[in-house]
C-alpha cells in the first residue's frame, strides 16, 4: 500500500508570498495532521482534521490555514510568508479508530527568502 | 499541555554497543508514548508505541522501550547498535482522550552516531 504522499518536495518562496502544500493520506485513513519542523527541533503540531472537520489547532498565527477534502486529502496554506516559516512541513495520517497512531509523509521543505 | 524531555541531544556509540536514548514526559496522567526515527531528508518513521498495554514495548529494527510510571520515563534501547541505526530519534506523547487525542508533542530529538 502507498504511504502518505506530499507535494511538492521542495519549494522556494519570497517573503510576503502565499504557499499551498498538499497531502494524500494512506488509503482508508480519515484523519490528517500537519506539523512544522524547524531545523534542529522536533516537529510542532499545526492542525488536525478528521472527517473533513478541524479537530485541533496548535499555537500558530491565522496566516496558517488548512482544509480536508471529501477524499480525505488535505491542503495547508500559509499567507504572508515570513523568513521564520522556513521549515520542513510534515503531514501525517491516522486511522479513525486510533487518531494517536500517526504515519508521516516525507515532508515538504519550504525555504522563504 | 504535554511536554517531553530528551536527555542528550547527541549520543555516540560503537557498532555492537548498547544504545540507550532517554525520554521523560511531564504529564501526571500517563499518556500514549511513541518513538520515531528520522533519516536525513526524510519524514518520520514510527519505531514503537505504548498505549497502556504491556510496559515493555518491542518495535522495529530490534528497538524496545520500557514505560516506567514512577519515573515518568520511556527510554529507548537496542542491545547492539548497527551502522544503519545512525539517525535522529524523537520521543513523542499524546493525551489518551479528549479533544487533544492524536495531537503529538515531540521532544527536541537525539542524534545517534554509530562508530565502526
Amino acid at each position: 500500500d502507498a504511504g502518505v504522499t506530499q507535494s511538492p518536495t521542495h519549494l522556494i518562496k519570497t517573503r510576503g508570498q502565499h504557499v499551498t502544500l498538499r497531502c494524500s493520506p494512506i488509503s482508508g485513513h480519515k484523519s490528517v495532521s500537519w506539523y512544522q519542523q524547524v531545523l534542529g527541533q522536533g516537529p510542532q503540531f499545526i492542525f488536525q482534521y478528521y472527517e473533513k472537520e478541524e479537530r485541533g489547532r496548535g499555537n500558530f498565527p491565522d496566516r496558517f490555514s488548512a482544509r480536508q477534502f471529501p477524499n480525505y486529502s488535505s491542503e495547508l496554506n500559509v499567507n504572508a510568508l515570513l523568513l521564520g516559516d522556513s521549515a520542513l512541513y510534515l503531514c501525517a495520517s491516522s486511522p479513525g479508530h486510533a487518531l494517536y497512531e500517526q504515519y508521516f509523509g516525507p515532508g515538504t521543505r519550504l525555504t522563504v527568502t | 499541555a504535554q511536554s517531553v524531555t530528551q536527555l542528550g541531544s547527541h549520543v555516540s556509540v560503537s557498532e555492537g554497543a548498547l544504545v540507550l536514548l532517554r525520554c521523560n514526559y511531564s504529564s501526571s496522567v500517563p499518556p500514549y508514548l511513541f518513538w520515531y526515527v528520522q533519516y536525513p531528508n526524510q519524514g518520520l518513521q514510527l519505531l514503537l508505541k505504548y498505549t497502556s498495554a504491556a510496559t515493555l514495548v518491542k518495535g522495529i529494527n530490534g528497538f524496545e522501550a520500557e514505560f516506567k510510571k514512577s519515573e515518568t520515563s520511556f527510554h529507548l534501547t537496542k542491545p547492539s547498535a548497527h551502522m544503519s541505526d545512525a539517525a535522529e530519534y524523537f520521543c513523542a506523547v499524546s493525551d489518551t482522550g479528549g479533544s487533544t487525542l492524536g495531537r503529538l508533542y515531540f521532544g527536541r530529538g537525539t542524534q545517534l552516531t554509530v562508530w565502526p
